[in-house]
């Protein structure tokens, strides 16, 4: 059985911080990961992808991949509470996504 | 440009009925995945339409059939209702049965309510 997992949370950091994202996965054939951001009550929204090892900057965000140890992290620099929502880590297989439960992050005024 | 669109928006059944779901995805894209999102959970793949068949089939029973029609959208079908099957059905649309490199666009979402 093929696993994606994340830190239950809920993460809670002040308004200004640096929010830390973790995710592991359990298949070493996976090739692209996902981070996607959901508000309550609301779809997923794709943040960011990534398929090689190191980093990738978007504007706050930074994604973190190292498949030496099987692990994709996700950095929100500058954290805003519009910020405050579930994020959720898949890994690509072939046509499908296999999701991580979601950690939830609080970002405080 | 039409994203993925999803109907309907909320739905309320009884145990034991039956239920469909729309979906048409977005513009360009020929495949279509459904995903089924407990509350506090990731979303759980349920199956993958591409070319009017279905491609790719997640740890789901028998009850959960789909469709695709050659104009790409999609119908998912739950028969025989429970509890258990309350949830946000998500709709997923890409190109060529793949996620790409560029992971999907979900639909809005159907929530369902099994009492």
């Amino acid at each position: 059985q093929k696993e994606v997992e994340q830190n239950s949370g809920p993460l809670s950091v002040p308004e200004g911080a640096i929010a830390s994202l973790n995710c592991t996965y359990s298949d070493r054939g996976s090739q692209s990961f996902f981070w996607y951001r959901q508000y309550s009550g609301k779809s997923p929204e794709l943040i960011m992808f990534i398929y090689s090892n190191g980093d990738k900057e978007d504007g706050r965000f930074t994604a973190q991949l190292n498949k030496a140890s099987q692990y994709v992290s996700l950095l929100i620099r500058d954290s805003q509470p519009s910020d405050s929502a579930t994020y959720l880590c898949a890994a690509g297989e072939g046509g499908k996504l296999i999701f991580g439960q979601g950690t939830e992050l609080s970002v405080k005024p | 440009d039409a994203g993925v669109t999803q109907s309907p928006t909320h739905l309320i059944k009884t145990r034991g009925q039956q239920v469909t779901l729309r979906c048409s995805p977005k513009s360009g894209h020929d495949t279509v995945s459904w995903y089924q999102q407990a509350l506090g959970q990731g979303p759980q793949f349920i199956f993958q339409y591409y070319e009017e068949e279905e491609r790719q089939r997640g740890n789901f029973p028998d009850r959960f059939s789909g469709h695709q029609f050659p104009n790409y959208s999609s119908e998912l079908n739950v028969n025989a209702l429970l509890l258990g099957d309350s949830a946000l059905y998500l709709c997923a649309s890409s190109l060529g049965g793949q996620t790409g490199l560029y992971g999907y666009t979900f639909g809005s979402g159907t929530r369902l309510t099994v009492v």
